[in-house]
């Protein structure tokens, strides 16, 4: 049973749209993060927070940004959606002090 | 640069077989995960190590430190453990930068009824 919930599943936008990917959990974990999967490849880091605002790029360089305004919540946006953005995008949470990961189920991203 | 490596990349075995995957990688590490991602994409956490073994149901995980080097067992493989199969590492860092995880490219298993 997951307790970090993401939405859409699957988001299917055209070129040159705003959208933003909802990320949530209540586990009340300081530590979040967003990894970006293409097709067929590994996971890569793009954005990451220690907590409430606190948001930093990750390993792998993205147009998106993050926010994290509440503990429990951490919303990428893509300002304007370009195919090259289409991918899977996972988020994962981890409490401070803690090894451990709890990852959402994806959100993933088409754009035409 | 950290690099994971896993082996097989694909594997396709019957019903009933002793599976084993393979993860190497190449920095100190404070933690190991296997990873389970089914088609939906969706990411479920098997386990998590630093040391030792550690077992849950049919599936047994090892880690060797020194070696660098984890493997992943599944024993009386069903068709429902297909799915692939993604080893993670958390590197040790002295300060500062990203905690987040170092990805293996994942093995594709397959189980045959």
């Amino acid at each position: 049973e997951a307790d970090i919930y993401q939405t859409p599943r699957y988001l299917v936008i055209g070129t040159g749209k705003k959208i933003t990917l909802e990320c949530s959990q209540t586990m009340g974990h300081d530590k979040m993060y967003w990894y970006q999967q293409d097709p067929g490849m590994e996971l890569h880091l793009i954005h990451y927070s220690y907590g409430v605002n606190s948001t930093e790029k990750g390993d792998l360089s993205s147009e998106s940004t993050v926010s994290r305004i509440r503990t429990e919540h951490f919303p990428l946006t893509l300002e304007s959606a370009r195919p090259s953005h289409t991918s899977q995008y996972l988020c994962a949470s981890s409490e401070r002090g803690s090894y451990g990961y709890t990852f959402g189920s994806g959100t993933r991203l088409t754009v035409v | 640069k950290n690099e994971v490596e896993q082996s097989p990349q694909n594997l396709t075995a019957q019903e009933g077989e002793f599976i084993t995957i393979n993860c190497s990688y190449s920095v100190g590490i404070s933690a190991l995960h296997w990873l389970q991602q089914h088609p939906g994409g969706g990411i479920v956490s098997l386990f998590m190590l630093s040391s030792g073994k550690k077992k849950h149901g049919r599936l047994i995980a090892t880690i060797n430190i020194q070696e660098k080097h984890s493997s992943l067992h599944i024993t009386a493989s069903h068709p429902r453990d297909s799915a692939v199969y993604i080893c993670a590492v958390r590197p040790y860092y002295s300060g500062g930068g990203a905690d987040g995880l170092t990805f293996g490219k994942g093995t594709h298993l397959i189980i045959q009824p």
